[in-house]
């Protein structure tokens, strides 16, 4: 497996664009999750699913950001409109279970979004 | 709510050891991982402990302590290629989901 696949590595856009940031998880993976990485917050979590339904969206920040996962294969973060202060390195990970011996993320290695 | 407490930056000298501690608050939990991330890079796991102890893989270990809310990874025979920043994450099941939440992490430098 190629490992988790995002796209795109990087993005620059002006503010109060929309921005769409693409996941695909680790084949047969049952969980998926959106992290956003800044200097001053650290790594956040913003939303996973499991089994495409998303569980917990408490770290999205605004309702400007939105996230689906329409199959096991893929997963969109959407933010719209977006703004300067959205400016970081988006992260999606995917793990085969919660706990156990199934407990290991694995990171794509992250959109870095620029919104100037 | 979940919060995790590492030091923000330690600097060791190469072939000595080095210890990184965590100590964590949360609700529900599951267990203690320890993830490393190169600058510009993706985090990758290194270790998990679920229970009191332990665990050793190669030159690197990681011990939990749930009842002190503790961890820590500890580095040995350290190398150049060490230099990274070493997160600790806390699996537990808050509000009743299950959730993985990184501390801030700590950025090691290894110096000659």
């Amino acid at each position: 497996d190629a490992g988790v696949i995002q796209s795109p590595r990087h993005e620059v856009t002006e503010m109060g664009q929309e921005v769409t940031l693409r996941c695909k998880p680790i084949s047969g993976h049952d969980y998926l999750f959106w992290y956003r990485q800044t200097m001053m917050r650290g790594l956040e979590l913003l939303i996973y699913f499991n089994n495409n339904v998303p569980i917990d969206d408490s770290g999205m920040p605004e309702d400007r950001f939105s996230a689906k996962m329409p199959n096991a294969s893929f997963s969109t973060l959407k933010i719209q409109p977006s703004e300067p202060r959205d400016s970081a390195v988006y992260f999606c990970a995917s793990s085969l279970g919660p706990t156990g011996p199934y407990t290991e993320a694995f990171f794509g290695q992250g959109t870095r979004l620029t919104v100037v | 709510g979940q919060s995790l407490e590492q030091p923000s930056e330690v600097t060791a000298v190469e072939g000595a050891i080095v210890q990184i501690n965590c100590t964590y608050q949360t609700s529900g939990f599951y267990g203690l991982s320890w993830y490393q991330q190169h600058d510009g890079g993706a985090p990758t796991f290194l270790s998990y402990n679920a229970l009191d102890g332990l665990e050793e893989t190669g030159r690197f270990s990681s011990f939990l302590s749930r009842s002190d809310s503790y961890g820590y990874l500890l580095l040995q025979e350290l190398q150049m290629k060490d230099s990274a920043s070493y997160f600790c994450a806390v699996k537990d099941s808050g509000a009743g989901s299950y959730q993985l939440t990184f501390g801030k992490g700590t950025k090691l430098s290894v110096i000659p």
